[in-house]
């Protein structure tokens, strides 16, 4: 089955830039259909949907986010990545990776276990 | 941006109960709406997809229900193994998550 795996530094420098990947298994990104996802919830908090790719590059990102957001995509890999510029302590949280059905309701499954990061100097 | 506001923010019941958690949209999201159960430490896990189709391998005692702006997700009988914080999340329109209903025993 479809499993997916996030990874990246846990700890980043505040107005550093957030880098992590999302390696998927048991499916191929370049199959279509699912668009592939990244999600984030602060300590003790709520989640928060941050963007969204497809295969070909499409992308959807929050506006809240105020355009820092950059997320990729490598077939060659089967991995999709996530850029966050201009991080402060607001951006610490546990990143998740996710699938997303696109083809009738657009629902998260599955998710990755999530990676912790930390901003800090 | 559609805003979801779900309620109550917790409950306390007693294993048995039925419990239900309301989930309320700022505009029509039809019935693009999904839940999750969010365990302790734990990745959420999808519930219930489109309001009201239940996720394979669920138990059938979760149910959702709903269309347009409010939407319920209900438990028939709680037990022990439901205690997590559940969202709702909408994706009409991109995607906006609620702010999480904690699920406690009494």
């Amino acid at each position: 089955q479809v499993q997916l795996q996030e990874s990246g530094p846990g700890l980043v420098k505040p107005s550093e830039t957030l880098s992590l990947t999302c390696t998927v298994s048991g499916y191929s990104i370049s199959s279509g259909t699912y668009y592939w996802g990244w999600i984030r919830q602060p300590p003790g908090k709520g989640l928060e949907w941050i963007g969204s790719i497809y295969y070909s590059g499409i992308t959807y990102d929050n506006p809240s986010l105020k355009s820092r957001v950059t997320i990729s995509v490598d077939i060659s890999k089967n991995q999709f990545s996530l850029k966050l510029t201009s991080v402060t302590a607001a951006d610490t949280a546990v990143y998740f990776c996710a699938r997303v059905d696109y083809g009738s309701g657009k629902w998260f499954d599955p998710w990755g276990q999530g990676t912790p990061v930390t901003v800090s100097s | 941006d559609i805003q979801m506001t779900q309620s109550p923010s917790s409950l306390s019941a007693s294993v048995g109960d039925r419990v239900t958690i309301t989930c309320r949209a700022s505009e029509s999201v039809t019935t693009f709406l999904n839940w999750y159960q969010q365990k302790p430490g734990k990745a959420p896990k999808l519930l219930i997809y489109a309001a009201s189709t239940l996720q394979s391998g669920v138990p059938s005692r979760f149910s959702g229900s709903g269309s347009g702006t409010d939407f319920n997700l209900a438990i028939s009988s709680l037990q022990p193994e439901d205690v997590a914080t559940y969202y709702c999340q909408q994706s009409y329109d991109s995607w906006t998550f609620g702010q999480g209903t904690k699920v406690e025993i009494k």
